[in-house]
């Protein structure tokens, strides 16, 4: 079984800084990713960045990167130079190895952004 | 290239009523997977379908059903809706619904049970 805990439910960030959301998971897989969505109001889920569990190097993608301590079984998402598009609920999910396809989501993090 | 489409958007029924979801996946993806998302339940796994065949299922009632079309579109479908069923229904669609693929959402149907 997999459980994934987003313990922050809102955060503010001021345009052009940076911001972190944390994540802390925890399965009984040998073999699993790791997964940020971002929900803006649209409401449709859009994948942001995704990380292998048995690469040791953190996953980057433009802006946003991510630390991933996996012995803390923590998985924190930076997003830099903060936007306003950035502002939306961010969801931290995993899934374990093969063809499982069942994603875990946590509960969410609103994140907004100061003009 | 057309995304995940959901249909409809917006549902209002009546509690004891039924409804169904439909959900059109991405052209030659063939697996589909369903979430239900509320404010107090946050985004629950509800199944997932890959060629016509239901192959994993999370912990929801036997009220909800779904399955597959040999074109790989689903439907959900909700039998005795209860108030506690208000909720976003998402749709997720992948390749091969193995984990190295990457799932792609629809907007979702936002019901509501009165």
């Amino acid at each position: 079984a997999q459980t994934v805990t987003q313990s922050q439910p809102e955060m503010s960030v001021q345009e052009a800084e940076t911001v972190t959301l944390s994540c802390t998971y925890d399965t009984s897989e040998s073999d699993y990713y790791l997964f940020w969505y971002k929900q803006p109001p649209s409401r449709q889920m859009i994948l942001v960045i995704r990380q292998e569990a048995y690469k040791q190097q953190n996953a980057t993608e433009n802006r946003f990167s991510v630390n991933f301590q996996k012995a803390a079984k923590s998985f924190s998402l930076k997003i830099s130079d903060s936007q306003l598009g950035d502002a939306a609920m961010y969801f931290c999910a995993s899934r374990a190895g093969g063809a499982n396809s069942k994603l875990t989501f946590g509960k969410g993090i609103t994140l907004s952004v100061r003009p | 290239k057309a995304g995940v489409t959901q249909t409809p958007r917006y549902l209002i029924k009546t509690r004891g009523q039924q409804v169904t979801l439909s959900c059109s996946p991405i052209s030659g993806h063939r697996s589909v997977s369903w979430y239900q998302q509320t404010p107090g339940q946050g985004l629950q796994f509800l199944f997932e379908y890959f060629s016509e065949t239901q192959r994993n299922k999370g912990n929801f009632p036997g009220r909800f059903s779904g399955r597959q079309f040999s074109n790989s579109r689903s439907e959900m479908n909700v039998s005795t809706l209860e108030l506690g069923d208000s909720a976003l229904y998402l749709c997720a669609s992948s390749l091969t619904g193995k984990t190295n693929t990457e799932a792609f959402f629809g907007q979702g149907t936002r019901l509501t049970v009165v």
